[in-house]
């Protein structure tokens, strides 16, 4: 069965530094893998989704992941955060062997930006 | 309107009461599912949905009461509920629900307060 560890719950950043949101995952098969962003009483928003084709992925508002099979990794990073980056960030898991229940959310990141 | 839609936004409800939680996605898509978020915890597949037929119920307790009259449209009946039932309530919908590689999209959520 698959699964998904964000390492950090809370991430705090300056204004203008990079932002590293960790993410490892365990799949039994080539997974696809999502980061969704929950602003404050907001639902979740797609940022990127890897799904086998180049494994450096862009997203919006400047975001980036780069999938490494090798290190079962998919972090997320950004080389500038803004005031507005500040929100909850899941990474997600989706493997084809998992039947109806597809999506494998992790606990997530909650990200602070200090200016 | 775009996208996925929940009324009400948010919901306050005694344990004895009765409410229901709507859900409209206007994209299209044959699969939707709830979900639960409470704090501290990953998010939670309650139910989906696949061309309105329920093909997954994650051991949810009997006082929820889903319901998918159409593609577009799914409702969570909820009728004597317990404080611990207090969370967000997030409606999502996907093309269809077996497709791993697609991602979901999500509505804003029912904020559930229950006294």
């Amino acid at each position: 069965a698959q699964s998904v560890t964000q390492l950090d719950s809370h991430v705090s950043v300056s204004e203008g530094t990079p932002v590293l949101l960790r993410c490892n995952y365990s799949s039994s098969y080539s997974p696809s893998l999502f980061w969704y962003v929950q602003h404050p009483n907001k639902g979740l928003q797609l940022l990127l989704k890897y799904t086998s084709a180049a494994t450096l992925v862009k997203g919006i508002n400047g975001f980036e992941a780069e999938f490494k099979k090798s290190e079962t990794s998919f972090h997320l990073t950004k080389p500038s955060a803004h005031m507005s980056d500040a929100a909850e960030y899941f990474c997600v898991v989706s493997d084809p062997n998992s039947g109806n229940t597809p999506l494998v959310f992790g606990k997530g990141t909650r990200l602070s930006v200090i200016a | 309107e775009t996208g996925v839609t929940q009324t009400p936004r948010h919901l306050v409800m005694g344990m004895t009461n009765k409410k229901s939680l709507k859900c409209e996605q206007h994209l299209g898509h044959n699969a939707m599912y709830w979900y639960k978020q409470s704090a501290k915890k990953p998010l939670e597949l309650m139910f989906v949905y696949n061309f309105k037929e329920q093909t997954e119920n994650n051991s949810v307790p009997s006082r929820f009461s889903p319901e998918c009259p159409n593609s577009s449209h799914l409702f969570l009946h909820l009728h004597t509920l317990q404080p611990e039932d207090s969370a967000l309530y997030l409606c999502a919908s996907s093309p269809a629900a077996l497709e791993f590689y697609n991602e979901q999209f999500f509505g804003p959520g029912t904020r559930l307060t229950v006294l």
